[in-house]
């Protein structure tokens, strides 16, 4: 079945720090690879997606790319703010059949920034 | 349009009594899902509709959970016989269907479940 890893334990970093949270998948045929970003007191909102091999994602200075060849799509910033504290989810989703759009969610990484 | 809402955002039972949460999509979207998020977990797929159609299941659905989407608008989850075990956060959340391989999920609050 498909599966999805993340890095694992919280992420602690001062602010201006370069950030990377890692994220391997499992899956049959070729899914679409998605970040989700879950800030203090709020819903899963989208933080960016790719759905082919040597797809990047990006969006509000975070970049991720679609590696096939390692199964792999770490999520990326050159330099996080104190408000990028939140938690980071990892998704894939395979299109086809009944399971069309069916997302399937890493553990989370919870990031905190301090000032 | 102010995007999903679920209600309630807080439910707080005692074991064995029967509950139930609803979700309403935004309104052009005909595809609705329902997750579970158990704390310091992922979000867990429970099950889809794709307008009033209930087109999969998860296993973690066992038979005290049901799930509605009459009118192919709002929907509704209920769990009869409540157990400390199921107590979470359950998401719903809705998308659009046409065009592209995939169509971005947007995702309500949650209703945080207690079992007492």
């Amino acid at each position: 079945g498909n599966s999805v890893t993340q890095m694992e334990g919280p992420v602690t970093l001062s602010e201006e720090a370069f950030l990377t949270i890692n994220c391997t998948y499992t899956a049959t045929g070729y899914p679409s690879l998605f970040w989700y970003v879950q800030y203090p007191g709020e819903g899963l909102q989208l933080l960016l997606k790719a759905t082919k091999a040597d797809d990047k994602g990006s969006n509000k200075g975070f970049e991720a790319t679609y590696r096939k060849e390692t199964t792999s799509f770490h999520l990326e910033k050159g330099s996080v703010q104190v408000s990028d504290s939140a938690v980071y989810f990892c998704a894939l989703s395979r299109a086809g059949g009944t399971s069309y759009g069916k997302l399937t969610f890493g553990q989370g990484t919870i990031l905190t920034v301090h000032p | 349009d102010t995007g999903v809402s679920q209600n309630p955002r807080h439910k707080i039972t005692k074991r064995g009594q029967n509950v139930t949460f609803r979700c309403d999509p935004i309104s052009e979207h005909n595809r609705l899902y329902w997750y579970r998020q158990t704390l310091g977990q992922g979000p867990e797929f429970l099950t889809y509709f794709q307008n009033e159609a209930q087109l999969e299941k998860s296993r973690l659905l066992s038979d005290r959970f049901s799930a509605e989407r009459p009118k192919g608008s709002f929907s509704t989850l209920e769990i009869q016989r409540t157990e400390q075990g199921d107590s979470a956060m359950y998401l719903c959340a809705s998308s659009s269907s046409g065009g592209g391989a995939y169509n971005e999920q947007f995702f309500g609050p949650g209703t945080r479940l207690t079992v007492l």
